[in-house]
């Protein structure tokens, strides 16, 4: 079963611009969340989305945005970049369960730079 | 305010020796916690989770409630135990949307 995917790998922008990052879920998982993750604040939580729904939603400010599409990908968009954004992005994919044993798998993230 | 604290940003042990990665954490209600692991130049994954209360790898948790803590402990480390250790809690069963610890260092030498 072929993992979680993520593009690009890495990405470098400046101040001011945009970007928007993909991720494809393992197969038959429709639960995507994603991670932020920086040497000052480790792993902080974005959102997650499901059926297309965001479910869940983190402590970041409107510039980050994500949807979900019908196959369970999903795109995050971080508008006006700031030296701040540079982390690793990471997506994580699970069956979406609200209960019962469920497991999130872990993409290898994308290195995002903002120069 | 949620919170996960992992107070050692290392720990380094020998081969054979005991280890225990320590966890507390803040929160309200009734969260479900997890330890994550990541070796190197791989991707972070699940290592256990309390409510299943199995043990793998060899390692173990207990949740304890009066002390906000959730432990990892191995009797005895093995060099391939070598790794970066999160310990996280959700407030779902399902154990999305993660908060994270900002992680444990392992360092198994022999």
């Amino acid at each position: 079963k072929a993992g979680v995917t993520q593009t690009p790998r890495y990405l470098i922008k400046t101040r001011g611009q945009q970007v928007t990052l993909s991720c494809s879920p393992i197969s038959g998982h429709r639960s995507v969340s994603w991670y932020q993750q920086t040497p000052g604040q480790g792993l902080q939580f974005l959102f997650e989305y499901f059926s297309e729904t965001q479910r869940n939603k983190g402590n970041f400010p409107g510039r980050f945005s994500g949807r979900q599409f019908s196959n369970s990908r999903s795109e995050m968009n971080v508008s006006t970049l700031e030296l701040g954004d540079s982390a690793l992005y990471l997506c994580a994919s699970s069956l979406g369960l609200l209960a019962g044993e469920d497991t999130q798998y872990f993409g290898p993230g994308t290195r995002l730079t903002v120069l | 305010a949620q919170r996960v604290t992992q107070p050692e940003k290392l720990l380094s042990v020998f081969k054979g020796a005991p280890v225990e990665l320590k966890c507390n954490y803040s929160y309200s209600g009734s969260p479900e916690l997890f330890w994550y692991v990541q070796y190197s130049r791989q991707r972070l994954q699940l290592l256990l989770r309390h409510i299943s209360r199995e043990s793998i790898k060899g390692f173990t948790a207990d949740l304890n409630k009066g002390e906000t803590s959730f432990h990892l402990k191995k009797p005895f480390a093995q060099e391939e135990d070598s790794a970066m250790y999160y310990c996280a809690l959700s407030k779902n069963q399902a154990g999305t949307a993660l908060i994270f610890g900002k992680g444990t260092t392992l360092s198994v030498s022999s």
